[in-house]
């Protein structure tokens, strides 16, 4: 059975810092990662697809590897902004999506 | 462009109370999903939809049914509510898997928040 681990489970940081989330799952045979974001009160946004061929996307700030033979995702942010404080929450998707709890980032400014 | 759209976005019930909540997607997805979120559990897929008439369990199905009649719109009903249902409950949508496994990602609702007293 697919399971997705997130740590930290929380982190701030100061406002232009880069960082790193950390995604694992424990079944590499997986067909994509995702990434999404999660605004207080909202539903999941998606932010970085990887397709099981692929080993990293970027989107602006945002940049998603994956590594399959370790079961590890990372998401790098880089330049943070208050605007990022969010939940982000990674998915591991095979015949379905199973997702981890997530990280609450909070941005100091 | 709607996207996702849930209703009702809130609601209150009684032990025992029955209702039903709509998700309605305007982007001519085939999949169609149904989770729910919980402190300290993450999202939880209960039951899905890969096209019209079609539905299959996720991972925690008992004490809901669903309905996809038409392909817009995915029914999750809850017929005898129980307080352990009381949780935050999220639509989704995407296109069918191809057969590029080339996938598209999922396309979420702002979520229904439901209390069962």
């Amino acid at each position: 059975k697919q399971e997705v681990t997130q740590i930290p489970a929380a982190l701030s940081v100061p406002e232009g810092e880069n960082l790193v989330l950390n995604c694992s799952f424990t079944d590499s045979a997986i067909y994509n990662l995702q990434w999404f974001r999660q605004d207080p009160g909202k539903g999941l946004t998606s932010l970085l697809l990887i397709q099981s061929s692929q080993r990293e996307q970027t989107s602006g700030r945002l940049n998603a590897s994956l590594d399959k033979s370790s079961g590890r995702s990372t998401l790098y942010i880089a330049a943070s902004q208050p605007g990022d404080s969010a939940t982000y929450l990674c998915a591991a998707g095979d015949d379905k999506i199973i997702f981890g709890k997530g990280t609450r980032l909070h941005i100091l400014p | 462009n709607a996207g996702v759209t849930q209703t009702p976005k809130f609601r209150v019930l009684k032990t025992g109370q029955s209702m039903t909540l709509l998700c309605a997607q305007d982007m001519n997805h085939e999949y169609m999903y149904w989770y729910r979120q919980d402190p300290g559990m993450g999202l939880r897929l209960i039951h899905y939809s890969v096209g019209e008439g079609t539905t299959a369990k996720g991972e925690v199905p008992d004490g809901y049914n669903v309905s996809r009649l038409k392909k817009q719109n995915f029914l999750l009903g809850l017929e005898s509510a129980a307080p352990s249902q009381t949780s935050v409950y999220f639509c989704a949508s995407s296109y069918s898997i191809p057969a590029d496994r080339l996938y598209q990602p999922q396309h979420f609702g702002d979520g229904t928040r439901l209390s069962i007293l």
